[in-house]
Parts: C-alpha cells; structure tokens; sequence
C-alpha cells in the first residue's frame, strides 16, 4: 500500500534555530497538507497546497512558516526561529483529489528545548 | 460554538456492542466529512468518508444530515481492535479541513 514517508521521525532543537521537516508524499497525489498535533490536544490544520502554490493557510501559519515542494516529489515545511510551544507531532498527509480523503504520514515529533 | 464538535467519551463498551458517535459542524458550506481513527500516538488514517445517501463499510455506518449539520459513525459487533480515538473531519472551500477533538472508544474483552 503507497504510503507518505516523512523524516526525520524525532527532531530535537534548540529555540530561535530554523528545522525543516520533509515529506514524500503518494506519488499521484495531487494535494498537500501539514497539520500539527500538540501533545494531548487536536490536530490542526496548518496549510494546504496545490498546483505549486498555497491554496488555504490557517491562522496558526504565520510568517515564521513556509512551505516548499522543492523537487516535483518532496515536500517541505520550514519553521524559523523555533519557540518552546512549537513543539508538537506534525504530520504530512496526500490526497488525490481534495474531497476524498487524505493519507498521512506517521509524523514528525518536534521537540523545541 | 466550535467548528467540529465532538462527545469526548470515553466510551467503555463490551465486545459485541453496538456502539455510536455523533459530531456537529458549524459552517453550513462545509464540502467534505469523514471519520478517521487515530490511535494513541500515532497518525490519522481514514476510516470512511461520509455521504448524504449515507454509507456502509463492513460494520461501519456513516450518516450526514446538511440540513442539521450533523454527522454520525455506527460500529457494530465491536472488536477489541476497534479501540481508539475517532476523530470527526470537516473539509472547507479552500482545501482547508478541521478536526474534532475525537471521542475516546475502549472495548472490553
């Protein structure tokens, strides 16, 4: 079963320090999301990309975050100036269309110290 | 009111049970509904996605009401395996999709 492959699996770093965390998504995939999951909390959509360019953002993606698609097959969020409550699992996920449902990947786990 | 509301739970239920989550959504030009499980400390992954005709997998049922802006999830004849968080999903215009906060599920041998 094709899956979305994201690494690193557990990122530690330092706060004020830039991360960026990489996503494989399925490979006829059309859609990108990132979403993030503070620990014991919901998950929440951080942003949404298609045809090379962001389609929908939240409000939680903000200007210390960005997000790249640098090779036609990963996918990248970048997270600048790393705060403690950045902490949190962020998961990548794929869809083939936009209403049919999404395949995540089994996350990063960032850790800000 | 929030955007997707879910019963937190836990529900704690007998294998065999029949067992039913609703959730509620608060923007009526909502496109999209699907119910995905998560369990602890891992990802998300799709359970079904949800029609107005509603829809069946195995022993899973999924219904939508627009008009009440109302979704539910059946599962009969509950396994152990079914223990987990289930989590409520709301696709906007725009790509966007917002989650509940999930209901607890425990089966019990």
């Amino acid at each position: 079963e094709p899956e979305v492959t994201q690494t690193p699996s557990h990122q530690v770093t330092q706060m004020g320090q830039e991360v960026i965390l990489r996503c494989v998504p399925i490979s006829n995939h059309l859609y990108f999301y990132w979403y993030r999951q503070i620990l014991g909390q919901k998950v929440e959509f951080l942003v949404s990309f298609y045809n090379n360019e962001i389609s929908e953002k939240s409000e939680i993606f903000d200007d210390q975050f960005s997000v790249e698609r640098p090779d036609g097959s990963n996918f990248t969020l970048k997270i600048r100036s790393t705060k403690l409550e950045d902490s949190a699992m962020y998961f990548c996920a794929s869809g083939r269309t936009s209403n049919y449902g999404y395949t995540f990947g089994s996350g990063t786990r960032l850790t800000v110290v | 009111r929030k955007e997707v509301e879910q019963d937190p739970g836990p529900f704690n239920v007998p294998e065999g049970a029949t067992v039913a989550f609703n959730c509620t959504y608060s923007n009526s030009a909502s496109q999209s509904f699907f119910w995905y499980r998560q369990d602890c400390r891992k990802e998300p992954k799709l359970l079904m996605s949800v029609y107005s005709s509603g829809n069946e997998d195995g022993r899973f049922t999924a219904q939508l009401n627009r008009a009440s802006q109302y979704i539910s999830l059946l599962i009969r004849d509950s396994k152990l395996s079914d223990s987990a968080t289930y989590l409520c999903v709301v696709g906007t215009e725009g790509f966007k999709t917002i989650f509940g906060a999930g209901t607890r599920l425990f089966v019990k041998a």
